[in-house]
């Protein structure tokens, strides 16, 4: 059973629009989230992160939304940009102790010149 | 700082034998975490180290085992090697008190 789940396989964006990227979860003892970006072959770079008591994290054109009634979280880039073109992988951890991830499957972000 | 380092980058093994992956974490950080991503499964957690004890394990069979040394660094190692041990294999250090953990290049192993 799939505790972290990022059901769009793909998401195709023009340059300068927003990328909004989706994630839900099941498992309410998680309590800290985080977003990473991968490129085939490499290991996955870390983007942003929430703690389960903020709903909200910006950093430059990365911004994080949690929403934990709906155990749903979101990726909100702006503005997109060619170089954002990877796969985005969301993680969540803290049932096991922040040293155990749990990841979702992936979005192929495609931004588009 | 130099992030985490891991040898070798790319391997080719047959079915039946053994390897044995290396992992350098951040200085400073001593939990180091193992993962293995593929095609079907994803990105799955293998087990994680710290202080030299495995603190904890995902659900993988005996074959994958590892150690960490008193300077943080870690190896994992797979016994009688399987087709589907081919994988993406990726090592992942936290510091104390931190949340975030770092993620090295991967080691790409490929199983004949």
């Amino acid at each position: 059973d799939q505790q972290v789940k990022q059901n769009s396989p793909s998401l195709s964006v023009q340059e300068g629009r927003i990328s909004i990227l989706n994630c839900d979860y099941t498992n309410s003892m998680f309590d800290y989230f985080l977003w990473y970006k991968k490129y085939p072959a490499e290991g996955p770079t870390f983007l942003i992160s929430i703690s389960s008591i903020k709903d909200k994290n910006e950093d430059g054109r990365f911004t994080v939304f949690l929403n934990k009634s709906a155990k749903h979280l979101s990726l909100h880039i702006v503005p997109s940009q060619p170089g954002d073109s990877a796969v985005y992988f969301c993680a969540a951890s803290g049932d096991s102790g922040y040293s155990t991830l749990t990841f979702g499957k992936g979005t192929m972000l495609l931004v588009s010149p | 700082k130099a992030g985490v380092t891991q040898t070798p980058r790319y391997l080719i093994k047959t079915r039946g034998q053994q390897v044995t992956l290396s992992c350098s974490p951040i200085s400073g950080h001593r939990s180091v975490s193992w993962y293995q991503q593929t095609p079907g499964q994803g990105l799955q957690f293998l087990f994680e180290y710290f202080s030299e004890t495995q603190r904890n394990k995902g659900n993988f069979p005996g074959r994958f085992s590892g150690r960490q040394f008193s300077n943080s660094r870690s190896e994992m190692n797979v016994s009688t090697l399987e087709l589907g041990d081919s994988a993406l294999y990726l090592c992942a250090s936290r510091g104390d008190s931190q949340e975030t953990q770092y993620f090295g290049p991967g080691t790409r192993l490929l199983v004949l």
